[in-house]
């Protein structure tokens, strides 16, 4: 059975750092691409980022809105997935969830996602 | 970036009807759209990828259709479980991004 479970989600000062981390089980980490999406609170879901596969060498696309302060990667050994997340500001507040994209038809689509976990960005 | 309007952005409706969520694209996707369902304090479900492809173990009164800009959603029958909020995402091409969401109460 598939499982992804987030957790790291805290309470961090504007500025401030932290990393999140989603542990995969269930599947073959390696093989597959993962995503981040976040949710603010009431709000919609925004795609934050996406790492590829070990044969694609993990790269990894971003959402302009977090380009250069957050970066992804994931640890096959420990079948895990990460963000590490910096100068964090209010507008990062939201509740991030992990997804396992799978190849289907040549292209990778999400078909797992993870419980979420909780950032709050205030002083 | 391409944007993706969904419409209505709530729906009220009863057991029993039919209901059609409607997601449009800014550009042409192809059929690089998937949509999910969300529960009040859940993650999401994946329900169709590839525009048009039943997720492995989602009813089939779920069916989804469309290409290019237009692409629909389409509950044959809303059951009691379906009550929750609809959201269609594009994976033509970087930064992927999702519709606004479609609340389905009853």
């Amino acid at each position: 059975e598939v499982q992804l479970v987030a957790s790291g989600g805290d309470l961090v000062q504007p500025g401030g750092s932290l990393r999140l981390s989603c542990a995969a089980s269930g599947f073959t980490f390696s093989d597959h691409y993962m995503h981040w999406v976040r949710q603010a609170p009431g709000k919609g879901l925004e795609w934050v980022g996406r790492i590829k596969n070990k044969a694609e060498s993990y790269t990894t696309e971003y959402a302009a809105s977090v380009k250069g302060r957050f970066i992804i990667s994931g640890d096959e050994s420990k079948n895990s997935l990460y963000v590490q997340m910096n100068s964090l500001k209010t507008e990062d507040t939201a509740v991030y969830y992990c997804a396992r994209a799978a190849r289907y038809g040549g292209t990778y689509w999400v078909d797992y996602w993870g419980q979420g976990t909780l950032v709050t960005v205030s002083s | 970036d391409i944007q993706l309007t969904q419409s209505p952005s709530f729906l009220s409706a009863s057991v029993g009807d039919r209901v059609t969520i409607t997601c449009r694209a800014s550009q042409g996707i192809s059929y690089y759209l998937a949509w999910y369902q969300q529960k009040s304090g859940k993650a999401p479900k994946v329900l169709i990828y590839a525009a048009s492809t039943l997720q492995s173990g989602v009813p089939s009164r779920f069916s989804g259709s469309g290409s290019g800009t237009e692409f629909t959603l389409t509950i044959s029958s809303l059951q009691p479980e379906d009550f929750a909020t609809y959201f269609c995402q594009q994976f033509n091409s970087f930064p992927l991004t999702f519709g606004g969401g479609t609340k389905v109460e009853i």
